[in-house]
């Protein structure tokens, strides 16, 4: 049973273009959520989180929004670098404990 | 700040072996750390939480005795593979979180591969 879903196994977006990576949860109890990027062979590197109080957190070109009715997040990036290539996992947490469920991740293509 | 580093960054080891690898936060104190691992292609499944200085809980289907963990200080945990076979070959990632933070900062990750 697969807690947090990402639908879009991949993306590809031209340089300077919006990337927007969607994410689904069907817990209730998630009460805070992340957005990690990962290089092969490295960790995850945290890039924004959101609580569930909220329906937006920006942070420089990266903008995280939650509709808690939908159950539903999306991590928006403006404008997209070829350095944003990477795999983009979400990440959601209840409210009891500290454990983090992932998203099978989304492999982004920034084209130059 | 929220550096964690991993020792070693890749391991060969032969069938039967154990190999140990170190988590540690260089620069917080943290009081719960995180061992995952990563199939390729595949998502990042937790295997068990270590808060310091108590034992870890396993995740379902992890088994304890095989992997060992050892969170002794607020700024070290151990993840001993023991007696490692072939399809313990995988990638595995520790992260770390301080006190009263929802934010896990994750290491580098170390690729075993079990001959």
């Amino acid at each position: 049973d697969q807690q947090v879903k990402q639908n879009s196994p991949s993306l590809s977006v031209q340089e300077g273009r919006i990337s927007i990576l969607n994410c689904d949860y069907t817990n209730s109890m998630f009460d805070y959520f992340l957005w990690y990027k990962k290089y092969p062979a490295e960790g995850p590197t945290f890039l924004i989180s959101i609580s569930s109080i909220k329906d937006k957190n920006e942070d420089g070109r990266f903008t995280v929004f939650l509709n808690k009715s939908a159950k539903h997040l999306s991590l928006h990036i403006v404008p997209s670098q070829p350095g944003d290539s990477a795999v983009y996992f979400c990440a959601a947490k209840g409210a009891a404990g500290n454990k983090l469920t992932f998203g099978g991740g989304t492999r982004v293509l920034v084209k130059p | 700040g929220a550096v964690v580093s991993q020792h070693p960054s890749w391991v060969i080891c032969k069938s039967g072996t154990s190999v140990k690898i170190e988590c540690r936060s260089l620069d917080f104190q943290a009081t719960t750390m995180f061992w995952y691992r990563q199939f390729p292609k595949q998502s990042l499944m937790l295997m068990a939480t270590s808060n310091e200085g108590s034992k870890a809980t396993y995740e379902q289907g992890v088994e304890k005795d095989k992997f060992l963990i050892n969170h002794a200080s607020l700024t070290l945990s151990t993840l001993t593979v023991t007696s490692a076979h072939p399809e313990d070959s995988s990638f595995y990632i520790c992260s770390a979180s301080h006190r009263g933070r929802d934010t896990q900062y994750f290491g580098p990750g170390t690729r075993l591969t079990v001959l």
